[in-house]
């Protein structure tokens, strides 16, 4: 198994450009999430998704976009990057377990917007 | 105010040496706890859960205290190999979807 895989591992990006980061698991979990970690303030939830086709906003969701077509995948999108969003972000995925999920990450996306 | 604080650190050890790491949250309504682990560049892996009456995984000893809102994590015999960022979890007030992490305590283990 691959586990949780992240595309692509690292991008720059011209203010105003968008990408979209995809996010794929092969352990048939339900739930998936993207994270953004930056320097002192930890690791800040974006959106998440309970299953196939459902998505919902996190702590930081303004200026992204998901979508979760596939259960497989979990797709982060930037319609007109900013310098703000130069971040490491990750993506986790865990089965349902009433709020004691264990959260299994990819290796992260590092992005620069210059 | 953060949902969980966590000293920063950084804790620079002696191999052998019992370290302790403290972690507060806010939500009082907060039911789930954790200890993650991340490595320099790498992604947070979960290192343990945390129980109510406190569990022990090994060298590792997690404490939840719920009237003070503080969880510990007790390392024992520390090795080289537990060098990395520690990082606080705790599930959120209105749903047990979200999750808020701490900025992360750093622990050197020095030979």
């Amino acid at each position: 198994n691959a586990g949780v895989t992240q595309t692509p591992k690292f991008r720059v990006l011209k203010t105003g450009q968008s990408m979209t980061l995809l996010c794929a698991q092969d352990m048939n979990h339900e739930y998936m999430y993207w994270y953004r970690q930056d320097p002192g303030m930890g690791l800040r939830l974006i959106h998440y998704s309970v299953g196939e086709g459902t998505t919902a906003k996190g702590e930081v969701p303004d200026g992204y976009n998901v979508s979760r077509l596939k259960k497989q995948n979990f797709l982060l999108g930037l319609e007109s990057a900013a310098p703000s969003q130069t971040s490491v972000y990750f993506c986790a995925s865990s089965y349902p377990s009433a709020g004691r999920e264990t959260q299994y990450f990819g290796p992260g996306t590092r992005l620069l917007v210059l | 105010r953060k949902e969980v604080e966590q000293d920063p650190g950084p804790f620079n050890v002696p191999e052998g040496a019992t370290v302790a790491f403290n972690c507060t949250y806010s939500n009082s309504a907060s039911q789930s706890f954790f200890w993650y682990r991340q490595d320099c560049r790498k992604e947070p892996k979960l290192l343990m859960s945390v129980y109510s009456s406190g569990n022990e995984d090994g060298r590792f000893t997690a404490q939840l205290n719920r009237a003070s809102q503080y969880i510990s994590l007790l390392i024992r015999d520390s090795k080289l190999s537990d060098s990395a960022t520690y990082l606080c979890v705790v599930n959120g007030r209105n749903t047990g979807n979200q999750f808020y992490f701490g900025t992360g305590t750093s622990l050197t283990v020095i030979p």
